[in-house]
């Protein structure tokens, strides 16, 4: 088995702050994704990664960037907070790219002052 | 547009209960998966299914082989523990690698 440990577990920030969220697997995955979840709604792509250095953007990429540093950890910042935004941000991995299972981490809440 | 629409939004239940959720696909999928996110939120995985039926414990997932273009989840005997918000997520059999989910039936099951 493996694990997929995302950090931090909470962030709080402040409008206008760059913010970074980190991703670790080790289940060896090539893909990786980063998905924002708001409250009481369903989960929507913002980048992922097909292997290292690579960089693909979903519906949400804007106002995120993102960073596949090794095949282990996928980063995404958030430029630039907006006021009152709250979400939580899932780390994703899975093994290739095509009809492969997902695998979540725990999330990083994210409240912005 | 939206690829994946799951209902109902929202379903009570009494322990003891059968029920089906269901996710519809405006576009020939390639794969379906089942998450069940906790109160916590933690997604835990449930099912792939890339056709054909899986069945676990009392859980069983279907996906329309023939169309692929919905796929259902029964519970059986509801316990108290299914509790939670049920997520099904779908690759497009045609172009890009992107996996959409939909907005999530939240379950309740009552004593």
């Amino acid at each position: 088995g493996g694990i997929i440990t995302q950090t931090p577990k909470f962030l709080i920030g402040q409008e206008g702050q760059k913010l970074t969220l980190k991703c670790q697997q080790n289940f060896n995955h090539d893909t990786m994704y980063w998905y924002r979840q708001d409250s009481g709604k369903g989960l929507r792509l913002i980048y992922y990664s097909i292997t290292e250095n690579d960089l693909q953007k979903g519906d949400l990429s804007e106002g995120y960037d993102a960073s596949r540093e090794k095949k282990s950890s996928f980063s995404l910042t958030v430029t630039s907070a907006q006021k009152n935004e709250m979400a939580v941000f899932l780390c994703a991995s899975s093994m290739g790219t095509y009809n492969e299972r997902l695998f979540f981490g725990h999330g990083t809440k994210l409240s912005v002052l | 547009g939206d690829q994946v629409e799951q209902s109902p939004s929202a379903l009570s239940l009494h322990e003891g209960t059968d029920s089906a959720l269901r996710c519809n696909f405006t576009t020939t999928m390639r794969s379906v998966q089942w998450f069940r996110q906790n109160s916590r939120g933690s997604l835990i995985s449930l099912f792939y299914l890339a056709s054909g039926t899986k069945e676990n414990g009392r859980l069983k997932s279907a996906f329309d082989s023939k169309e692929r273009r919905y796929s259902t989840l029964h519970i059986r005997d509801a316990q108290l523990e299914d509790s939670g918000t049920y997520f099904c997520a779908a690759e497009a059999y045609y172009g890009n690698e992107k996996i959409t989910f939909g907005a999530g039936t939240k379950l309740t099951i009552k004593p």
